[in-house]
C-alpha cells in the first residue's frame, strides 16, 4: 500500500459543483500538504498543515478549503468548482523531526471542472 | 519570497545523449535545494538534494547537480541519458526564512527516444 493515498484519482465535475479531494498517509508524519500542478507552473501550495489543530493558506487558496479530520488526514475542498480549478492535485506530508529531509507525495488526484 | 525557474520546459533527447537541466532560484540567503522527478502517472520522487558541503552533488540513476551559489543555480545532469529517464523534472527551494516548506520550479518534461 502507498504510504500516502490520494482519492479519488480522477475526477470530472461540473461548475458550480461542490467536491472533496481526501488524502490519508501512514507515514506517522505530522505535517500535510496539498499542492497543485498546472503545465508550466510548477507545484504551488494551497494549504497546508502543521498538526490537526493547525491549519495555514498557502500561495493560492482562494476557492479552497481544508479539513485535518486526524494527523493522518487531510482533506481539500472545492465549495463550488470553476474552469481553473482544472489541474492535478497533490497531496505531500512531512516530518517536522526530519525538517526539510522527509517530504512524501501522495500520486495525485486530476481533477477536470467541464 | 522567493522564485523558482526552470528555463527548458520540453526537452528531447536521443538514448545516450548527455543532460543538463537548468535551475535558477531568487533567494540571497541559505537555501537548501532538491530535484524531484515524475515518472508518468507517478509520485514525485526525490532524486538528489544539497544542504551544504561539497557544491556537487550525486542523486540515484546516475543524476548530479552541481550548486553554484554566485549563479544562484543547481542545475541537473546526466551523462547519458535511458528511455526510461523519460518523465518530468523539477527544482525546488526550501530558504532558510521558510520553514519547512519548498517553493518549485515550472517543471521540464523530458522525452528520451529509444
Amino acid at each position: 500500500d502507498a504510504d500516502v493515498t490520494q482519492t479519488p484519482r480522477n475526477r470530472i465535475t461540473k461548475t458550480g459543483k461542490r467536491i472533496m479531494l481526501e488524502c490519508s498517509q501512514t507515514k506517522g508524519h505530522d505535517r500535510m500538504y496539498w499542492y497543485r500542478q498546472d503545465p508550466g507552473l510548477g507545484l504551488r501550495l494551497i494549504y497546508y498543515s502543521f498538526d490537526v489543530k493547525d491549519i495555514n493558506k498557502g500561495e493560492i487558496s482562494d476557492g479552497y478549503s481544508v479539513s485535518r479530520q486526524a494527523q493522518a488526514k487531510f482533506s481539500l475542498s472545492l465549495e463550488s468548482a470553476i474552469p481553473n480549478q482544472t489541474a492535478l492535485y497533490f497531496c505531500a506530508t512531512s516530518d517536522s523531526r526530519q525538517g526539510i529531509y522527509g517530504y512524501t507525495f501522495g500520486s495525485g488526484t486530476r481533477l477536470t471542472v467541464v | 519570497a522567493q522564485s523558482v525557474s526552470q528555463h527548458n520546459h520540453h526537452v528531447i533527447l536521443s538514448e545516450a545523449a548527455s543532460l543538463e537541466l537548468g535551475c535558477n532560484y531568487s533567494y540571497g540567503g541559505t537555501v537548501n535545494l532538491f530535484w524531484y522527478v515524475q515518472y508518468p502517472g507517478q509520485h514525485l520522487q526525490l532524486l538528489l538534494k544539497y544542504f551544504s558541503g561539497d557544491p556537487l552533488v550525486k542523486g540515484i540513476k546516475g543524476f548530479e547537480a552541481e550548486f553554484i551559489k554566485s549563479k544562484f543555480s543547481f542545475n541537473l545532469r546526466k551523462p547519458s541519458v535511458q528511455w526510461s529517464d523519460t518523465a518530468e523534472y523539477f527544482c525546488a527551494v526550501n530558504a532558510d526564512n521558510a520553514g519547512n516548506m519548498l517553493t518549485f520550479g515550472g517543471g521540464t518534461r523530458l522525452m528520451v527516444k529509444p
